[in-house]
């Protein structure tokens, strides 16, 4: 039972330059959610999926976008990479009752 | 004004002493409360629930005030490896989206 995965853990990316990033859950988790955490602005929600099928947008969507392929797994996807979108990735995935999330260990990603 | 509020600290403290976070939240009709714990360049942890008469698991202890909006947090008795963050976490309905704190950083020196 691996919990929550996430690739890649690091990433350098140059202004402009898309690429996905991938998360997984093997724990049969109906939501799942993807963070971004900077420096003195806490962890805030991009977007989330409450079940197969659905996503919505959370606070900070501008600029990404998510497909929640199957129950497994939630992708974040940047098209177009800026450098304000530095920072570390986080994707987290609870059970249809519980509060509690469940997170990934992050995706460390630097734009140039 | 943030949602969600925590003294970032750091706060400083010998092994063995007692120490204490607060926390304060703007949405009175936030509904549950968590603590959480990042170690450094890790991902956040379940630390406990807060239950609106108190709880605690083993050092550490919870308590709610839902008049003045406010959750702390106790840690007796610290230990080195209490040394982390600990994030403030409030879910304002019932459901899906978890709100966090900045975080409040503790280090626990020998």
């Amino acid at each position: 039972n691996a919990g929550v995965t996430q690739t890649p853990k690091f990433q350098v990316l140059k202004t402009g330059q898309s690429m996905t990033l991938q998360c997984a859950q093997d724990m049969n988790h109906n939501s799942m959610y993807w963070y971004r955490q900077d420096p003195g602005m806490g962890l805030r929600l991009i977007y989330y999926s409450a079940s197969e099928g659905t996503t919505d947008k959370g606070e900070v969507p501008n600029g990404y976008n998510v497909s929640r392929l199957n129950k497994r797994e939630f992708s974040l996807r940047l098209e177009s990479a800026a450098p304000s979108q530095t920072s570390v990735y986080f994707c987290a995935s609870k059970p249809g009752a519980e509060e509690t999330q469940y997170f990934g260990p992050g995706t460390r990603l630097l734009v140039l | 004004r943030k949602e969600v509020e925590q003294d970032p600290g750091p706060f400083n403290v010998p092994e063995g002493a007692t120490v204490a976070f607060n926390c304060t939240y703007s949405n009175s009709a936030s509904q549950s409360f968590f603590w959480y714990r990042q170690d450094c360049r890790k991902e956040p942890k379940l630390l406990m629930s807060v239950y609106s008469s108190g709880n605690e698991d083993g050092r550490f202890t919870a308590q709610l005030n839902r008049a003045s909006q406010y959750i702390s947090l106790l840690i007796r008795d610290s230990k080195l490896s209490d040394s982390a963050t600990y994030l403030c976490v409030v879910n304002r309905n019932a459901g899906n989206m978890l709100t966090f704190g900045g975080g409040t950083r503790l280090m626990v020196k020998p």
